[in-house]
């Protein structure tokens, strides 16, 4: 059974880091490309960042590009999200996603539960 | 501010159908794929349609997806009280070189 479950999330002060991460089992982790999405409370979904199965190729939406940097260690099965230079408009649900491999362009497949951040003072 | 848009909610009695159209432009749904996605209240979305078309395993042929041009359409028949969600199209924008989701549409049955 795929499973991603992500943990990190927290209440930090604006200018503040995080790092989420998200656990993955159940298939082949280094063979899929992974995405962190988030949603604001009450609003619609924001896809954050892509990266491809060997790090090759990585993606930033542009609010924030420079603040956030993902990555992953395939030995471990894991995905990671670092938050810099947090902004009260970072609130919110973040997921971890899976792309997968059949597909020809790049749809979600399997999503965490999320994890909840919250910016604030 | 999303580069997809969709109507913000759309109603239909329980059996009949809904179509939900997602609209958008040359770099983004004219020349990518499109998925779509429910979700339900305080729940991760779910994958309905990929690849413009295609039904993962599992999801009910009462959900169908098309293209065409800068738009796409996700279609439910047999309109379910279970069906009631936020359903959002989806698409990567090689201009802008993101992934773009649309503004959702919220089904009332």
């Amino acid at each position: 059974e795929v499973q991603l479950v992500e943990s990190g999330g927290g209440l930090v002060q604006p200018g503040g880091s995080l790092r989420l991460s998200c656990a993955a089992s159940g298939f082949t982790f280094s063979s899929c490309s992974m995405n962190w999405v988030r949603q604001t409370p009450g609003r619609g979904l924001e896809w954050v960042s892509y990266i491809s199965s060997s790090s090759s190729n990585i993606y930033y939406a542009d609010s924030v590009k420079g603040r956030f940097t993902i990555s992953r260690d395939n030995a471990k099965n894991s995905l990671f999200l670092q938050m810099d230079s947090l902004r009260a408009e970072d609130t919110a649900v973040y997921y971890c996603a899976r792309r997968p491999i059949i597909a020809l362009g790049i749809p979600f497949d399997y999503w965490g539960q999320g994890t909840v951040v919250t910016v604030s003072s | 501010q999303s580069v997809l848009t969709q109507p913000p909610s759309v109603s239909a009695a329980p059996g009949q159908t809904v179509t939900i159209p997602c609209s958008g432009s040359d770099s983004n749904i004219g020349n990518n794929y499109v998925s779509w996605y429910r979700q339900l209240p305080g729940t991760a979305p779910k994958l309905l349609i990929y690849d413009n078309n295609k039904r993962p395993s599992g999801i009910p042929d009462r959900f169908s997806g098309s293209r065409s041009g800068t738009s796409a359409t996700l279609g439910i028949t047999g309109l379910q009280t279970g069906d009631e969600a936020d359903y959002y199209c989806g698409t990567w924008d090689t201009r802008l070189s993101v992934y773009v989701f649309g503004t959702g549409t919220k089904v009332t049955v």
